[in-house]
């Protein structure tokens, strides 16, 4: 049974780097025709597509987000990761790392994992 | 972007009772659209996709239909686990996630 856990700084400072890691358990990340992505919802809100690394290592990321947004994969730790630059207050979130099944929807998620940017 | 709304906010359903939730995409989506349903303190559980094929393990008496802009996911008889916030989520183009509806004890 595939299980995704997400690791990281549970507070992060505005203007600061958020740094996060999934680790896959249960298959390879690097297995042909999968995806890797992360998903993101801020308290009470609903949810926002961060984007997405392919076992190929190309990525997608929402628009909105793609100047701040680097997703990565290692495949020595069968892990990838997620860095949002210059963070500030709308960036605090439960930030869930999943895996899109062809890259479309996802059918395996994290538990999720509460980052708040604050000083 | 491509815009989901959902409808309504709030559903409010006596247990065994039908629930109708609606999605409608600013633009046609084909059956590009997925459902989740999430739970307190939950990660989202997939549903449905292709608009209307179950995921693995999701019973019977969930479904979805529609394609292009206008979408329903239908609970037939609602159990008590099914209290929960539903999401709509098109992948025609990048990922957009509509609002949630909460369907709540009536």
């Amino acid at each position: 049974q595939l299980q995704l856990q997400e690791s990281g700084p549970g507070l992060v400072k505005p203007s600061e780097t958020l740094s996060l890691t999934c680790t896959v358990s249960g298959g390879s990340i690097s297995s042909s025709s999968y995806y890797w992505g992360w998903i993101r919802q801020p308290p009470g809100k609903g949810l926002e597509w961060i984007g997405s690394i392919y076992y190929s290592g190309s990525t997608s990321y929402n628009p909105s987000l793609k100047s701040r947004v680097t997703i990565s994969a290692d495949t020595s730790t069968n892990q990838f990761s997620l860095k949002l630059s210059s963070v500030t207050a709308a960036d605090t979130a439960v930030y869930y790392c999943t895996r899109p099944s062809g890259g479309d929807y996802s059918d395996y998620w994290g538990q999720g994992t509460l980052v708040t940017v604050s000083s | 972007e491509i815009v989901m709304t959902q409808f309504p906010a709030t559903l409010s359903v006596s247990p065994g009772e039908r629930a109708t939730l609606s999605c409608r995409a600013s633009q046609s989506v084909t059956s590009n659209l997925a459902w989740y349903q999430q739970k307190p303190g939950q990660a989202p559980r997939l549903l449905i996709y292709g608009a209307s094929t179950r995921a693995t393990g999701i019973p019977a008496r969930f479904s979805g239909s529609g394609s292009g802009t206008e979408f329903t996911l239908t609970i037939s008889s609602l159990q008590s686990e099914d209290f929960a916030v539903y999401y709509c989520q098109q992948y025609n183009y990048w990922w957009t996630f509509g609002q949630g509806t909460k369907v709540e004890i009536k």
